[in-house]
């Protein structure tokens, strides 16, 4: 494998349920980051994790929980959602979280019903 | 004020046009200029990075930073079908993650 990996590719669940999405890098990156992509909207950023630590979380509501084992695993936990949260969410990873060059994964698209 | 702006298109060109796309943002901090293209149902991927101002060439691509104006550009020359993507631009001061614009989509006309 090379690059940034997500799996699954593609996701269905219902608002119950309680799914984890998975992204691993390998580049030997130290920040990892999850985006949300809606229709017809802009890259919306989650999460940075920079060598394993939560730098950033951008407001994100709690039926979304990031975990990042190390620096080349980042997950994100979902459980509770709602219809509107239906979108890619994007991973990427970057040599640091800097402003640095990221590089993404091809994404998970999920809907919720 | 948005931190970058972009307009959302759609950009339909014919095949062989040269293409315009840009950004303007309103941070004079931004030193990192770079523009990531995403086909339908992908991932973005890094086309062009740029640090501070001037121009950047690489095959029919050529980015250009003007930092007085806080105008960033992307031209495509001799543009194919295959260019057809979103086109985003992002920037960063290096101190933290990078803001995107909101993304361009292209449609090249065979």
């Amino acid at each position: 494998e090379t690059g940034v990996t997500q799996t699954p590719r593609h996701l269905v669940m219902g608002m119950t349920n309680k799914k984890s999405l998975k992204c691993e890098q390998h580049l030997g990156h130290n920040a990892m980051y999850w985006y949300k992509q809606s229709a017809k909207k802009p890259l919306e950023l989650m999460f940075v994790y920079n060598f394993k630590e939560q730098t950033e979380n951008n407001s994100v509501p709690s039926r979304f929980s990031p975990e990042c084992p190390n620096s080349s695993h980042l997950f994100l936990h979902l459980h509770t959602l709602q219809p509107e949260d239906s979108a890619l969410y994007l991973c990427a990873s970057s040599q640091d979280s800097g402003g640095e060059t990221q590089y993404f994964g091809p994404g998970t698209r999920l809907l919720v019903l | 004020q948005k931190e970058v702006e972009q307009d959302p298109g759609p950009l339909s060109v014919p095949e062989g046009a040269i293409v315009s796309l840009n950004c303007t943002y309103s941070n004079s901090a931004f030193q990192y200029f770079m523009w990531y293209r995403q086909y339908s149902r992908k991932g973005p991927e890094l086309l062009m990075y740029t640090y501070s101002s001037g121009n950047k060439e690489d095959g029919r691509f050529t980015a250009q930073v003007d930092k007085s104006s806080k105008y960033i550009s992307l031209f495509i020359r001799d543009s194919q079908p295959s260019d057809s993507a979103t086109y985003l631009c992002a920037i960063s001061t290096g101190r933290r993650a990078l803001t995107f614009g909101s993304g361009t989509r292209l449609q090249v006309q065979p």
